[in-house]
C-alpha cells in the first residue's frame, strides 16, 4: 500500500496563476482532508470530504475550492493564488468513525510569488 | 472553539533520557486524541490514538495518557535516542470529523 499520495511536492506560482494539488489513497478510505501548516498557526483544515461526491468546509476554507469525483481522490484547487496562500499542504484520510486515526500524505509545499 | 496548547515548545535533552510532552485541551468533549511525529520538511506519522474512554495508550518506548477532565494529554517517551528528535504534534478531534492540533513540540535528542 502506497497509503497517501501527494502531487506534486513543490511549485511556485506567481500571483493570479490557478493549480490543482492532487491527493490519492488506496487504503478505501471514506473521509479524506485538506489542511495547510503555517509557522505559529498551526495545522488547519481546509476542507474535508466525507464520501465520492460530498464535500465541506473547514476552518479556512476561503481561496480554495476542492472536488472528490473518485472515492480514492481528492482535489484541491486554488483558483487565483495570492501570497497567503504559501504554505504547506497535506491531505490526510480516515475511515468513516471518528473513532479512527488520521494518515497524513507527506504534503506539498507551495510558494505564491 | 477548542484550543490545543503543547508544553514546551522547545526541548533538548541528552540520549537516554525519559521525557514527557504535553498537550492541554479547553473542551472536554472530544471523540479522542492523537500524537503525531513530524520530521523536517515530512509529512506527519501518527504514533498514538486514544479514544475518549481510554486513559492511555502504550506503542514501544512510547506511552501517551488522556485525562479528558482536566484537558490534559501526556506523551511519555522512554530512554529517548538521537532518533527521536522530531516535532510531536498532538491533535483532539470533536465532531465533523475535525482535527484541532497544538503547535507542537520540537524535540533534540542529543548524542
Amino acid at each position: 500500500n502506497a497509503g497517501v499520495t501527494q502531487t506534486p511536492k513543490f511549485r511556485v506560482l506567481k500571483t493570479g496563476q490557478s493549480m490543482t494539488l492532487l491527493c490519492a489513497q488506496d487504503m478505501n478510505h471514506e473521509y479524506m482532508y485538506w489542511y495547510r501548516q503555517d509557522p505559529g498557526m498551526g495545522l488547519r483544515l481546509i476542507h474535508y470530504s466525507v464520501g465520492e461526491g460530498t464535500t465541506a468546509k473547514g476552518e479556512v476554507p476561503d481561496g480554495y475550492n476542492v472536488s472528490r469525483l473518485k472515492k480514492q481522490n481528492f482535489l484541491l484547487g486554488l483558483e487565483s493564488a495570492a501570497p497567503s496562500q504559501t504554505s504547506v499542504y497535506f491531505c490526510a484520510s480516515s475511515y468513516a468513525l471518528e473513532s479512527y486515526e488520521q494518515y497524513f500524505g507527506p504534503g506539498t509545499r507551495l510558494t505564491v510569488t | 472553539k477548542q484550543e490545543v496548547t503543547q508544553i514546551p515548545a522547545a526541548l533538548s535533552v541528552p540520549e537516554g533520557e525519559n521525557l514527557v510532552l504535553n498537550c492541554s485541551f479547553t473542551d472536554s468533549a472530544i471523540y479522542n486524541l492523537q500524537w503525531f511525529r513530524q520530521d523536517p520538511g515530512k509529512g506527519l506519522t501518527s504514533l498514538l490514538l486514544i479514544q475518549s474512554s481510554q486513559r492511555e495508550q502504550t506503542s514501544g518506548r512510547l506511552n501517551a495518557s488522556l485525562d479528558k477532565s482536566s484537558g490534559r494529554s501526556t506523551l511519555y517517551i522512554a530512554a529517548s535516542q538521537p532518533g527521536d528528535s522530531a516535532t510531536y504534534l498532538c491533535a483532539v478531534r470533536r465532531g465533523g470529523s475535525r482535527l484541532t492540533f497544538g503547535e507542537g513540540t520540537q524535540l533534540t535528542v542529543n548524542p
